[in-house]
């Protein structure tokens, strides 16, 4: 079974500059979340998609953050512009999403490393 | 609100020897209690979990023991191996909530 794929791997950009990430996630898997990673530290949720819908986007700085998960598969994170604060790793999970909601296992892609100079 | 804690940021064991790694958490409405181990350069793979009607559960050379007396959450890997080197998160899951993770310990087994 395909795992999470995210792209691209690393990213240089200067601070200002706009940068975007993708994410497959497993097939058919209806739940998609966009974690951030600051080195030593836990990863923290941004958004989570049920399907093409938002269910939680509070953590998600809306004034230079942005998500969109089209068709309910794939989903681009964007970030414009960038600060030198956002350097991080952008991790990408999806997990099956019950029905009726309750837990179900995320995977986890290789992540982002953004680095913003 | 939810918070997650780790007792010790680093933890070096010899090779063969018991790891135990150390999570307390504040959210008692928690309804999944699951641990995370991250290599250098990938994304969490999971461990292992438990529901929160268990105080036990064994896996392959791991056990999660939950007390939820104290909020505490503890991960033992048996006769620890170099590949287990790596970083463990504990997670929590209430409900529909997404994963909240803790901030991590490093685990370094000596050869």
């Amino acid at each position: 079974e395909a795992g999470v794929a995210q792209s691209p791997r690393y990213k240089i950009i200067e601070k200002r500059q706009s940068v975007a990430f993708w994410c497959n996630p497993i097939s058919g898997h209806a739940t998609l979340y966009w974690y951030q990673q600051i080195l030593g530290q836990g990863p923290k949720l941004l958004i989570q998609f049920q399907n093409n819908g938002v269910v939680d986007d509070s953590q998600l700085p809306k004034d230079r953050f942005s998500a969109e998960r089209l068709k309910g598969v794939d989903s681009t994170l964007k970030i414009q512009p960038a600060k030198l604060e956002d350097s991080a790793v952008y991790l990408c999970a999806s997990s099956l999403g019950l029905r009726g909601g309750g837990y179900s296992e995320a995977f986890f892609g290789q992540g982002t490393r953004l680095t913003v100079v | 609100g939810e918070s997650v804690g780790l007792h010790l940021p680093t933890l070096s064991v010899q090779e063969g020897d018991n790891s135990i790694i150390n999570c307390a958490y504040s959210n008692s409405a928690s309804d999944y209690f699951i641990w995370y181990k991250q290599e250098s350069g990938k994304g969490p793979q999971f461990i292992i979990d438990i529901r929160s009607n268990m105080d036990k559960r064994q896996g392959q050379r791991v056990t999660v023991l939950l007390n939820k007396t104290v909020k505490h959450l503890s991960l033992q890997i048996a006769a620890t191996q170099p590949g287990d080197s790596a970083v463990y998160f504990c997670a929590l899951n209430s409900g529909n909530t997404p994963l909240v993770f803790g901030k991590g310990t490093r685990l370094s087994v000596i050869a």
